[in-house]
């Protein structure tokens, strides 16, 4: 059973383009949670989705930032017009049904950077 | 809400000997306890967890964490440090239905190791 696979490993954007990132969750996931961590700190949820769902975006910036995890294929977390400050690393869990999230497996991360 | 802090941003210690990593939570309820650590450029990798019962839990590559409730405190414990233990260690705090911001980050502790 493949782990939680994240496309690109790295990103580099200029300011105003856009990142896409992709999330694939492990076989048998339906829920999926992204989460943001910027350097020398810890893990700030972002958003928590479920298949064509999204359950709780509160830690998501209002703006330019949105996610979804379509019926097929990969979550994916969209920044828009990318500005200096999105530079971090992008990390993706999954987690099976029934386990109310205690069991989440993380993904290798997206390192985005801003240029 | 609940909060992590691990007190030491950085520690060293060398190969062979002891290790102890604090973290201490504030919660209102029982909390779901969890260590992980993340290797510089990879994902976070799961330790161990504490739900309920035994208050001292075994975890994988030799990693124990006790659960104190009168201290707030589930320190994590290794009698023999590795060089590869070298890494970032996060503690979180999670609930039983756990999801989203309930699942809360520590700052992490870097563990070097000296030869």
């Amino acid at each position: 059973n493949a782990g939680v696979m994240q496309n690109p490993r790295h990103l580099v954007r200029r300011r105003g383009q856009e990142a896409r990132l992709r999330c694939s969750p492990m076989k048998g996931h339906s829920h999926v949670y992204w989460y943001r961590q910027l350097p020398e700190e810890g893990l700030k949820f972002m958003v928590y989705l479920q298949k064509e769902n999204i359950i709780d975006e509160s830690g998501m910036p209002k703006e330019r930032f949105s996610a979804e995890f379509p019926k097929e294929g990969p979550s994916i977390l969209r920044i828009q017009q990318v500005v200096r400050g999105d530079s971090a690393a992008y990390f993706c869990a999954s987690s099976p049904p029934g386990t109310g999230g205690n069991e989440q497996y993380f993904g290798p991360g997206t390192r985005l950077t801003v240029t | 809400a609940q909060s992590v802090t691990q007190p030491d941003i950085h520690i060293t210690v060398s190969e062979g000997a002891s290790l102890e990593l604090r973290c201490n939570y504030s919660y209102g309820a029982t909390p779901y306890l969890f260590w992980y650590v993340q290797s510089p450029g990879q994902g976070l990798q799961l330790l161990l967890k504490y739900f309920s019962g035994d208050t001292l839990v075994q975890g994988i590559k030799g990693f124990e964490a006790e659960f104190k409730r009168s201290q707030s405190s589930f320190n994590l414990r290794k009698p023999s440090v590795h060089w590869s233990d070298a890494a970032e260690y996060f503690c979180a705090v999670g609930a039983r239905d756990n999801y989203g911001q309930n699942f809360v980050f520590g700052p992490g502790t870097r563990l070097s190791v000296l030869p």
